[in-house]
């Protein structure tokens, strides 16, 4: 079965300052990765995904993520983030075969100070 | 706009009643999941369907209930049996393994 660690529960940080969210999984076949933001009290939207080709992926709101193979690794950064971006972030696999039930990481709580 | 509608957005429910909550989707999606949110514990799924009239259990299915009659409905229903239900519920669907879970705006349930 497959797993999901979202290695930071929570990360604070000033803005304008660069973040990196860090999200590790575990998969015994190949798996499809993709970052999802909620705001409070909502449901979860995609940010950005990697399915194949080139590990580094470019998604909204200036965010990307680079899968790393070796190193079972897809984490999410930002050059410069703003209040806005003050949310829950959850990585999230699917496998390439068998059930495709997405599993979720346990999130992390991005805390954006002025 | 095609979607996902989750019903209601908040519900209050006593002790020892059950509950349903709604989730309708436009997608034309196959797949639809009930997760269930608790702070700092991420989403856990409860049930799942792949098919219409076929449904199979998640990680925490005790104390809950699902239907999938219509493609474009999966209701859960919160039984008296399950010990803590308050919680945010969120429902999703997926068409294929390659897309991306779309979500609803979820409901958040608290016992009373």
């Amino acid at each position: 079965a497959q797993s999901v660690t979202q290695l930071d529960s929570q990360v604070p940080v000033f803005e304008e300052a660069p973040v990196e969210l860090r999200c590790n999984y575990s998969s015994s076949v190949s798996v499809y990765l993709f970052w999802y933001v909620q705001y409070p009290n909502q449901g979860l939207q995609l940010l950005l995904k990697y399915l194949s080709g080139s590990t580094l992926v470019k998604g909204i709101n200036g965010f990307e993520a680079e899968f790393n193979k070796s190193q079972t690794s897809f984490h999410l950064r930002k050059p410069s983030v703003h209040i806005s971006d003050t949310a829950e972030y959850f990585c999230a696999v699917s496998l390439t075969g068998g059930s495709y039930i997405p599993t979720f990481g346990r999130g992390t709580s991005l805390i954006v100070h002025p | 706009d095609g979607g996902i509608t989750q019903s209601p957005k908040y519900l209050f429910r006593k002790e020892g009643q059950n509950v349903t909550l709604s989730c309708e989707q436009n997608l034309n999606h196959d797949a639809m999941y009930w997760y269930r949110q608790d702070p700092g514990q991420g989403l856990r799924l409860i049930y799942y369907s792949q098919i219409v009239n076929d449904f199979q259990k998640g990680d925490i299915a005790e104390g809950y209930s699902v239907s999938r009659e219509k493609k474009e409905s999966f209701p859960l229903t919160v039984t008296s049996a399950q010990k803590n239900p308050t919680a945010f519920y969120l429902c999703a669907s997926t068409v294929d393994r390659v897309t991306e879970a779309f979500f609803g705006q979820g409901t958040r349930l608290t016992v009373v």
